[in-house]
């Protein structure tokens, strides 16, 4: 089956740096991706790993190692509107075709002043 | 501007009384799913479609039924709502094929079942 993990709460401060991290266990691994989400709206794409490294996209960046079935979110310079759920879901190929996104339960972030 | 729709946006119904929540995206997606979020299972997808009269079963199909007769429109129907179906509900749409293609989410039916 797949299983993926996340923390469930995280605090920060603001201008600081902050880690958020994702293990998962899947058959057929076919990319991992970050949605950011705040309170009653809609997830929104943040990025998205295939291959292992490190992926840099301004202040957020992504890590994926394949072999160790983990992924990390980095965010840097925290802003009061980084505070949001952070979602990790990966694309398992055997568990109902290629478009099948299997969502951890978020990482919920406060960034305070 | 590309956009994924959902309506109604806040929906309060009783148990038994049968409802559809619609979902409509202008980017001629081929790929479209329906999903509920509740506290602390995060997202889990209910149906898809892989396209026009495609669709499937997700991971939690039970007590819900979609159609795909056109392309842009997949709309979720509850025959018969009953109040362990209260939760958040998006709809979503990407391409199909494409590695890097993100799912696109509407902004989500808060649904309350009496």
């Amino acid at each position: 089956g797949q299983n993926i993990d996340q923390p469930t709460e995280m605090t920060a401060t603001e201008g600081a740096i902050v880690q958020i991290n994702c293990t998962y266990q899947t058959s057929g691994f076919n990319g991992l991706f970050w949605y950011q989400q705040h309170a009653g709206e809609a997830p929104t794409f943040l990025s998205y790993n295939v291959l292992d490294g490190l992926e840099e996209k301004g202040r957020f960046s992504s890590f994926l190692s394949r072999s160790k079935g983990y992924s990390y979110l980095l965010l840097k310079e925290l802003q009061m509107k980084d505070s949001a759920s952070y979602l990790c879901a990966v694309r398992d190929l055997f568990s109902g075709g290629y478009n099948k996104l299997i969502f951890g339960a978020g990482t919920r972030l406060a960034v305070h002043p | 501007e590309a956009q994924v729709t959902q309506n109604p946006r806040y929906l309060i119904t009783v148990t038994g009384k049968k409802l559809t929540v619609t979902c409509s995206q202008n980017m001629n997606h081929e790929y479209m799913s329906w999903y509920r979020q509740d506290p602390g299972l995060g997202l889990r997808q209910i149906y898809y479609s892989m396209n026009v009269e495609v669709t499937d079963k997700g991971d939690v199909p039970e007590g819900y039924k979609v159609s795909r007769k056109e392309k842009r429109n997949f709309p979720l129907i509850l025959e018969s709502p009953s109040p362990n179906q209260t939760s958040l509900y998006f709809c979503a749409s990407n391409h199909r094929g494409q590695s890097t293609d993100t799912q696109y989410f509407g902004p989500g039916t808060r649904l309350t079942v009496l």
